[in-house]
C-alpha cells in the first residue's frame, strides 16, 4: 500500500534553533503539498510543488520558511529560527496532476508533531 | 473557493447510516464538492468528490442537490473507527487543486 512518509514524526526544538521536515511522496506522483494544523487556526496550506517546481507558496511566512524538493522523491519543509507560535502538525500530501489540469485526490502522510519551547 | 457551512458535531449508532450535510450556497458552476475526514492523529483522508450527480464508492455516497446548494455525504453502515473530523471542501475547477479546509463536523459513533 503506497504512502506518504515523513520524518520526523515528533520534534521538539528550542527557539532559535533550525527545523527542517521532510516528506517522501508517493512514488509516481509530481505534486506535493505542504499543510500547518494548528487548534486555533485549523489546516492551512503553505506551499504547493508540481514536478518539483515551486507554484505557490503565499501561505509560507517568507522570512523564517523555506520548501525545496531537491528530487522527486523528497520535499523538505525548513524553519530558521523557529518560534513557539510555529508549533503545529505539518502535514505533507502528494498527489498526481496530469499536464494541465489539477489534482484530484491529495494523499496525506501522518505528519510531523513540532514543538518549540 | 465558495464558503462552506457543516454543523460542528453529529452522533450516530454503530450499523446505522451516517447522514453529514454541508451548505454551499455560493458554489459556481465549475466547482467540485469534496469530502476529506481526519481520525485523530492521523492525516486527512479522502473519502469522495462530486460535481453535479451523485457519487458513490467503497467508502461513502455523495448526494448532490440539483440546485447544487448543499450536498449530503452517507456513510452506510457506520463503524466505531469511522468516528472522524469531517471536510466538506468546495474546490474550484480551475483551480489547481487547492483544498481550502474549514472546520468540519466532528462525526462521534456510539456503540
Amino acid at each position: 500500500d503506497a504512502r506518504v512518509t515523513q520524518t520526523p514524526r515528533h520534534k521538539v526544538t528550542e527557539m532559535g534553533q533550525e527545523v527542517t521536515m521532510r516528506c517522501q511522496p508517493i512514488l509516481g506522483h509530481n505534486t506535493v503539498f505542504w499543510y500547518r494544523q494548528t487548534m486555533m487556526q485549523g489546516l492551512e496550506l503553505l506551499a504547493y510543488f508540481r514536478n518539483r517546481a515551486p507554484l505557490d507558496d503565499s501561505g509560507m511566512p517568507k522570512d523564517r520558511f523555506s520548501a525545496e524538493m531537491p528530487d522527486a522523491t523528497l520535499a523538505t519543509l525548513k524553519i530558521q529560527p523557529s518560534e513557539p507560535r510555529d508549533s503545529a502538525v505539518y502535514f505533507c500530501a502528494s498527489g498526481l496532476t496530469p499536464d494541465g489540469g489539477w489534482t484530484d485526490t491529495q494523499y496525506f502522510g501522518p505528519g510531523t508533531r513540532l514543538t518549540v519551547l | 473557493d465558495a464558503k462552506t457551512t457543516q454543523p460542528p458535531s453529529m452522533d450516530c449508532a454503530e450499523g446505522r447510516a451516517a447522514n453529514l450535510p454541508c451548505n454551499h450556497s455560493t458554489i459556481s458552476g465549475n466547482e467540485y464538492v469534496y469530502w476529506y475526514r481526519q481520525i485523530h492523529s492521523q492525516g486527512p483522508q479522502y473519502i469522495i468528490h462530486g460535481l453535479k450527480n451523485n457519487e458513490t464508492n467503497e467508502m461513502a455516497s455523495l448526494i448532490i442537490t440539483e440546485d447544487r446548494k448543499s450536498s449530503t455525504l452517507i456513510l452506510p453502515h457506520a463503524t466505531l473507527r469511522d468516528t472522524a473530523v469531517y471536510y466538506c471542501i468546495v474546490r474550484s475547477g480551475t483551480s489547481y487543486g487547492k483544498l481550502t479546509f474549514g472546520q468540519g463536523t466532528i462525526l462521534t459513533v456510539h456503540p
